[in-house]
């Protein structure tokens, strides 16, 4: 079966500073790779998505994320964090062919000021 | 404004008493979803649909059913609630399997 994990429950950075929010996932076929964003109370925002091509993908909010197919990674990256980067991050993926969407657990972004 | 609804929004019930939550949406996407977070767990799918009468069990379907007979509408039922279907739930809905999904406002079930 599918699956992702997000090894860090929490993730502290100080404003300015670079950040990274890890994730991983299971080996079977090719997988389209996403990164979603819940901000406190809200529903979950897309931020960007890897279906192939480049391996470092571009999305909202000047955040990134790279593609790693030898180590089964698709870490979110930002040069400089802003304390409203503070949320809840989720990683997903789906394999191609399937239609069913598998998140990880999430991991919880605070920036401080 | 392209948008997923869900009503109600917060809901709490007894164990038992049949519920169904809502979900619309105003894209004309095919493929619409349903999901429950849960603390801990991330969000889970509970059942998904790639078109119109077509539906598909996700990873947690137990005590849940859906229809889809409009394409804009997804509705959730839950037929006699228990206390461990006390969750937030999302709905989602996407033009493709490869594109992003929009997701509702969430509701929240309590079931007492």
């Amino acid at each position: 079966a599918q699956s992702v994990a997000q090894p860090e429950d929490q993730v502290n950075v100080a404003e300015g500073n670079p950040l990274t929010v890890k994730c991983t996932y299971s080996v079977s076929g090719n997988p389209y790779l996403f990164w979603y964003v819940q901000y406190p109370n809200r529903g979950l925002q897309f931020l960007l998505k890897y279906i192939t091509g480049d391996n470092l993908v571009k999305g909202s909010y000047g955040f990134e994320a790279e593609f790693n197919k030898s180590q089964t990674s698709f870490h979110l990256k930002k040069p400089s964090a802003l304390v409203s980067d503070s949320a809840l991050y989720f990683c997903a993926v789906m394999w191609a062919g399937s239609y069913q969407l598998t998140f990880g657990k999430g991991t919880k972004l605070s920036v401080i000021p | 404004e392209a948008q997923v609804t869900q009503n109600p929004r917060y809901l709490i019930t007894v164990t038992g008493k049949k519920l169904t939550v809502t979900c619309s949406q105003n894209m004309n996407h095919e493929y619409m979803s349903w999901y429950r977070q849960d603390p801990g767990l991330g969000l889970r799918q509970i059942y998904y649909s790639m078109n119109v009468e077509v539906t598909d069990k996700g990873d947690v379907p137990e005590g849940y059913k859906v229809s889809r007979k409009e394409k804009r509408n997804f509705p959730l039922i839950l037929e006699s609630p228990s206390p461990n279907q006390t969750s937030l739930y999302f709905c989602a809905s996407t033009d493709g399997p490869n594109n992003e999904q929009f997701f509702g406002p969430g509701t929240r079930l309590t079931v007492l």
